[in-house]
């Protein structure tokens, strides 16, 4: 269903860092902002960077956002055991008029 | 520090309607900055943007495709809250619904504890 593809797993050991991308198309990463979420098991997802690579207040600088065209990337370095989560990439889709969420992608820490 | 509170069953029968409610506080429901959205999650569909209510001059709406036929958001400026209302549910519905504040690309920094709605006979 989701219009925003992303790997479904990444991993690395601890200390390491890990890249996950969010491949989209003119109509909504091309056009607009891109944001990531992170999801701990149980929880609401999370607002980690908004604006393609900004970090709300209390978001350590570990992480970080970036975009290319119709592509976002974000980075985690670093990587701890508290980092083990689900982390989704979203944008609005200006054709559509929606709001548009990536698949979703497992980071485990090996 | 905006706070949204999630209300409504747990348990709705196929074809019924789905109603929950997102309280706010530390914000306006009528703010011209902000918007309000819901979102579901489930297993089968990942997270899923629902749809999104704003006051820019007057009340706006956008619903996702897969389900405008069958949804309602609406503000309510007296208890400072908006609601989600899905018809005509079936199985498929069944997810964990969040509400949250703002845009889903310029960041959606606060979200609601999540409803998760089993739709079941």
């Amino acid at each position: 269903q989701s219009v925003l593809t992303q790997p479904p797993s990444v991993s690395a050991a601890p200390g390491q860092k890990v890249t996950i991308s969010c491949s989209g198309s003119s109509s909504n990463i091309g056009n607009n902002y891109v944001s990531w979420y992170q999801q701990l098991p149980g929880t609401a997802p999370k607002l980690l960077i908004y604006d393609n690579n900004e970090r709300p207040s209390g978001i350590p600088d570990r992480f970080s956002g970036s975009k290319s065209g119709t592509s976002a990337t974000l980075g985690i370095t670093g990587l701890q055991t508290g980092d083990e989560a689900d982390y989704y990439c979203g944008t609005w889709d200006s054709s559509l008029s929606v709001g548009v969420f990536g698949t979703g992608t497992k980071v485990t820490v090996l | 520090q905006v706070q949204l509170q999630q209300s409504g069953p747990g348990l709705v029968k196929p074809s019924q309607t789905l109603s929950l409610t997102c309280a706010i506080s530390g914000d306006s429901v009528s703010s011209n900055s902000a918007a309000w959205n819901w979102i579901r999650q489930s297993p089968s569909r990942g997270l899923e943007w629902l749809g999104r209510t704003y006051y820019r001059s007057k009340w706006r709406n956008d619903y996702a495709v897969s389900v405008r036929s069958r949804i309602t958001i609406n503000p309510d400026t007296s208890k400072n809250q908006f609601s989600l209302q899905l018809n005509s549910v079936t199985p498929e519905d069944t997810a964990v619904y969040y509400c949250a504040s703002r845009f889903v690309d310029r960041g959606m920094d606060v979200w609601g504890q999540g409803t998760t709605v089993t739709v079941s006979s």
